[in-house]
C-alpha cells in the first residue's frame, strides 16, 4: 500500500462543473500537504498548499484537510478544459515529501 | 525571477555509461530535492539537501546513484554504470525551507538507457 493514495481516474467532468479530487495518507507525522498539477510531458506545478485542518480557498481551487481522517481533497469550481491534467497529492514530513500517483482529470467542453 | 533549471533536458546513454544531471535551484532557496518519475506514476523521492548538507538519501535506489551540492547551490545527480531500469524522468525541486514548504520543480531530465 502506498503512503499516499489517490484514485487514478480518469475523472471526467463537463466544463463549468465542480471537480472533486481525493487523497489519503498513512503517515500521521505528515505536517504539510500539497496539490500539484502536471500536464502531459511537463513537470509538476504547485497549485495549493494546506497546513491545518479545514478549508483553504484560492480562486477556483479549494483544498480541504482532515488530519483525524488522514484525508486531503481538492475542489475545482467552474472547471475549464485547461484544467485537464494529472493532479498529484503530496504529504511532507521530516524533510521528505511523498507523492501519490495522481488523478487524471478531463474537462469536456 | 528565474525558476529551477535542469540540464540536459534529454539524455540517451548506453547501458554501462555514467551520466551526470545538473540542477540549478531558485536563487536563495535553502533546500533542494531530487525525484525520479516513471511514466504514469508520481515522483519518487531520491535525496534531499539543506544547503550543502545531504540530510536524507534514503530514496537512492542503489550505490550507483550519488548526489552532491558542494556549495549549497547547484546540485549534480550522478548515475554510474547505467541500467535500463534507470530510464525515467529525473526531477529537481527547491524550496525556501525544508520539505514542509512549497517546492518548485524544474523541467526535468528525461534519461533513456539503451
Amino acid at each position: 500500500q502506498k503512503e499516499v493514495e489517490q484514485n487514478s481516474g480518469p475523472l471526467s467532468v463537463p466544463e463549468g462543473a465542480i471537480a472533486s479530487l481525493n487523497c489519503t495518507y498513512s503517515d500521521r507525522g505528515s505536517q504539510s500537504f500539497f496539490w500539484y498539477r502536471q500536464y502531459s510531458g511537463k513537470s509538476p506545478e504547485l497549485i495549493m498548499s494546506i497546513y491545518s485542518n479545514g478549508d483553504k480557498e484560492d480562486g477556483r481551487f479549494t483544498a480541504q484537510l482532515n488530519k483525524a481522517s488522514q484525508y486531503v481533497s481538492l475542489l475545482i469550481r467552474d472547471s475549464q478544459p485547461s484544467d485537464s491534467a494529472t493532479y498529484l497529492c503530496a504529504a511532507a514530513a521530516a524533510g521528505k515529501s511523498t507523492f501519490g500517483d495522481g488523478t487524471t482529470l478531463t474537462v469536456k467542453p | 525571477g528565474a525558476g529551477v533549471s535542469q540540464s540536459p533536458r534529454y539524455k540517451v546513454a548506453k547501458r554501462g555509461q555514467d551520466v551526470a544531471l545538473r540542477c540549478d535551484p531558485i536563487s536563495g532557496h535553502v533546500s533542494l530535492f531530487w525525484y525520479q518519475q516513471a511514466l504514469g506514476q508520481g515522483p519518487e523521492f531520491l535525496t534531499y539537501f539543506q544547503n550543502e548538507a545531504q540530510l536524507d538519501k534514503s530514496g537512492l535506489p542503489s550505490d550507483r546513484f550519488f548526489a552532491e551540492r558542494p556549495e549549497g547551490s547547484v546540485s549534480t545527480l550522478k548515475i554510474q554504470r547505467t541500467q535500463q531500469e534507470d530510464s525515467a524522468v529525473y526531477l529537481c525541486a527547491s524550496s525556501q525551507g525544508d520539505s514542509s514548504y512549497e517546492q518548485y520543480f524544474g523541467p526535468g531530465t528525461r534519461l533513456t538507457v539503451t
